[in-house]
């Protein structure tokens, strides 16, 4: 089974400072991976969509890397700012087990004014 | 575009009542999920359906069933609830291309 890891599970910066979360895999045949933000009593949102055959996406100041080979992806927040306080997840799809995504735990983000 | 929303937001349950969770999503979206979250356990998927018609189970689905009416809708039955059963519920939808779109979660409390 897949298993999805995110280290650390807590992570305090203070503004301006760049930083990158990190999301490890067990298997690689995965079909996409996803980012999320979750915000505290709130639902998921959607940030970056990597394909399989892709290496990296962006959007504004966020940028997510993928290694299939390795089982990792690391999310580069530049520049950071107190409202990127929130929590972290990665998911991997596996298209081969009926379009089912595999969670990690999450890094909970504190950006400190 | 309301995107993928649910209902309740918040509900407490005696120990054997039972409830349904609705979710409705507009994005006419072929795929749809249930998940639990837990702390410290991160995202569990319960049931899901690839298409109108279709459920499957999850890694989590004792406890539960699932009803997809129709293409928007997919609601997820608790028939007698237990404090096991204590968690956020999500529904999400997703594109062809396998990019999951959450709901806002219910907050359930079984006592």
């Amino acid at each position: 089974k897949q298993e999805v890891t995110q280290i650390p599970a807590a992570l305090s910066v203070p503004e301006g400072e760049n930083l990158v979360l990190n999301c490890s895999f067990t298997d690689s045949a995965i079909y996409n991976l996803q980012w999320f933000r979750q915000d505290p009593g709130k639902g998921l949102t959607s940030l970056l969509l990597i394909q399989s055959s892709q290496r990296e996406q962006t959007s504004g100041r966020l940028n997510a890397s993928l290694d299939k080979s390795s089982g990792r992806s690391t999310l580069y927040i530049a520049a950071s700012q107190p409202g990127d306080s929130a929590t972290y997840l990665c998911a991997v799809n596996e298209r081969n087990t009926g379009n089912q995504f595999y969670f990690g735990t999450g890094t909970s983000l504190t950006v400190i004014p | 575009n309301a995107g993928v929303t649910q209902t309740p937001k918040f509900q407490v349950l005696k120990t054997g009542q039972s409830m349904t969770l609705q979710c409705a999503q507009d994005m006419n979206h072929n795929s749809m999920y249930w998940y639990r979250q837990d702390p410290g356990m991160g995202l569990r998927l319960i049931y899901y359906s690839a298409s109108e018609g279709t459920t499957d189970k999850g890694e989590v689905p004792n406890g539960y069933n699932v009803s997809r009416l129709n293409k928007r809708e997919f609601s997820l039955r608790l028939e007698s609830a237990a404090p096991s059963q204590t968690s956020v519920y999500f529904c999400a939808s997703s594109t062809n291309l396998g990019e999951q779109f959450f709901g806002p979660g219910t907050r359930l409390t079984v006592l």
